[in-house]
């Protein structure tokens, strides 16, 4: 167990629909991370928050959007669903925003869109 | 889009047997370079975090290996057990992005 958790574990939702994944990190890991895992592509970097700020920003979709809240939580938001969306979503946390440091990851949320 | 680039995809050895894969990366810009052991139906595992050039890092029976100037990175198990068996998977990191391999699928059999 890494410490990270993230829900919900499943989700499964209609084309056109907007879902939210959450994450909480690691206790005293300030950095957040998510990634996609789809069936045709490897991990995917798709957005790094520090500390409640973007720190860097990967293939993330223009109908995706993250934030990070004071409690550190953080939240992606999937909009306009599309089949092709259907992956694995992990987060990850660090202890800092150094890109150099080890990356926590949690179980990740399947989203299956239909 | 980078090219990270894993070989073998996948690889079968025996119990006992010592083996390694190749992690091949851009030589310029680069920052960091990670490897992660992914089992099946769990989530990525940090192995590593390589950052100079000659790093070699050691945990238990793994180790690996970086060449920043040739754009590649050598992971190894030595003495390999059926518990080892697992995607083996590397990043790329110029900066603030990562961008991974494909990995490596390992099966070790008893």
């Amino acid at each position: 167990d890494s410490g990270v958790t993230q829900t919900p574990k499943h989700l499964i939702t209609a084309t056109g629909q907007r879902v939210t994944l959450r994450c909480s990190p690691r206790s005293g890991d300030l950095s957040v991370y998510w990634y996609q895992q789809s069936l045709d592509q490897g991990l995917q970097f798709l957005i790094q928050y520090y500390n409640g700020e973007e720190r860097a920003k990967g293939n993330i979709l223009e109908r995706f959007s993250a934030q990070q809240f004071p409690d550190l939580h953080s939240e992606l938001n999937l909009s306009s669903l599309e089949l092709g969306d259907s992956a694995l979503y992990f987060c990850a946390s660090s202890e800092g925003g150094g890109p150099q440091e080890t990356q926590y990851f949690g179980p990740g949320t399947r989203l299956l869109v239909l | 889009i980078l090219n990270v680039e894993q070989s073998p995809q996948s690889l079968h050895v025996q119990e006992g047997d010592s083996t390694n894969f190749t992690c091949s990366f851009p030589s310029s810009n680069f920052y960091a370079l990670h490897w992660y052991r992914w089992e099946t139906a769990k989530s990525p595992e940090a192995l590593f975090v390589m950052t100079l050039n000659g790093d070699e890092k050691k945990k238990g029976r793994i180790s690996a290996t970086l060449n920043t100037k040739e754009g590649y990175s050598y992971l190894y198990i030595k003495g390999s057990q059926p518990e080892d068996s697992a995607t083996y998977l590397c990043a790329f990191q110029p900066g603030n992005q990562f961008y991974f391999g494909t990995g490596t699928s390992l099966t070790v059999i008893p």
